[in-house]
C-alpha cells in the first residue's frame, strides 16, 4: 500500500513551453502533498506543500507564478512548469501523507526528470 | 531552522562489511526522523521511521538508532551487500512544520563485489 506514482517519469521540451506534471496516490487519500526539486548530486529541495482544496504554500525562492501548483482532488496533485528554461532542468520528486496518519509519513514518488532544451 | 547534516558524504566498502551512516540535526524537537534509499535516477525508497519517541528501529539488515537530546540518529547496514550501493539520506520532521521534512545532504555507498 502507500504508491505514490508520477507521470511522465521523463519528458524533454524547448525552452518557453510548460509541462506538467501530475502526483498520484494510487491506493490511498492524501490530504497533503510535497513537490521538491533535486539537482544532480544534490538533496531534495521543498517547493511547496499541496493541499486539497486551497492554494500550495510555496517554500521562499520559489516563484510561484512559475511553478504552478494544483491539487483539486484527494488523490492528485499537479505541478506546472510555465515557460520552462534550462535552469528550470532537474529532477522533481512529489510526495504524499495519508489522511489521518498519526506517524506523518511521507510517500515518495518515483520522480520526473525534466529537461529544457 | 532545522539543519541535518550526513556524514560522511560518500563511502566505499568491501563486500560484508558492516557500516553505520550518520545523521545529526541541530533541533531535537522533531516528530520523527526516516531513512530513506535513492538509487541514481530513480525516488525515495523509505527504509526506516523512527517516532520521536522511540529508540531504534530494525528491518532485515537494518537498524537506525534515534538519540533525539544528543540530535543524532545512525543507520547501521549489517553485512553488506553490492546490491546495498545507493544514497542514503535521513530527514527530520520537526514538531509543528506542516509535515515539511528537512533531509540531509546523503551518503553516497559504494559496495563492492
Amino acid at each position: 500500500g502507500a504508491v505514490v506514482s508520477q507521470h511522465p517519469s521523463w519528458v524533454i521540451c524547448k525552452s518557453g513551453t510548460s509541462v506538467k506534471i501530475e502526483c498520484r496516490s494510487l491506493d490511498f487519500q492524501a490530504t497533503t502533498m510535497f513537490w521538491y526539486r533535486q539537482f544532480p548530486k544534490q538533496s531534495l529541495m521543498l517547493m511547496a506543500t499541496s493541499n486539497e482544496g486551497s492554494k500550495a504554500t510555496y517554500e521562499q525562492g520559489v516563484e510561484k507564478d512559475k511553478f504552478l501548483i494544483n491539487h483539486a482532488s484527494l488523490t492528485l496533485s499537479t505541478l506546472t512548469v510555465t515557460s520552462a528554461h534550462p535552469e528550470d532542468s532537474s529532477f522533481y520528486i512529489c510526495s504524499a501523507t495519508l489522511a489521518g496518519d498519526s506517524y506523518n509519513e511521507q510517500f515518495f514518488g518515483p520522480g520526473t526528470r525534466l529537461t529544457v532544451l | 531552522k532545522q539543519e541535518v547534516t550526513q556524514i560522511p558524504a560518500a563511502l566505499s566498502v568491501p563486500e560484508g562489511e558492516n557500516l553505520v551512516l550518520n545523521c545529526s540535526f541541530t533541533d531535537s524537537a522533531i516528530y520523527n526522523l526516516q531513512w530513506f534509499r535513492q538509487d541514481p535516477g530513480k525516488g525515495l525508497t523509505s527504509l526506516l521511521l523512527i517516532q520521536s519517541s522511540q529508540r531504534e528501529q530494525t528491518s532485515g539488515r537494518l537498524n537506525a538508532s534515534l538519540d533525539k537530546s544528543s540530535g543524532r540518529s545512525t543507520l547501521y547496514i549489517a553485512a553488506s551487500q553490492p546490491g546495498d550501493s545507493a544514497t542514503y539520506l535521513c530527514a527530520v520532521l520537526p514538531h509543528n512544520a506542516g509535515n515539511m521534512l528537512t533531509f540531509g545532504g546523503g551518503t553516497r555507498l559504494m559496495v563492492k563485489p
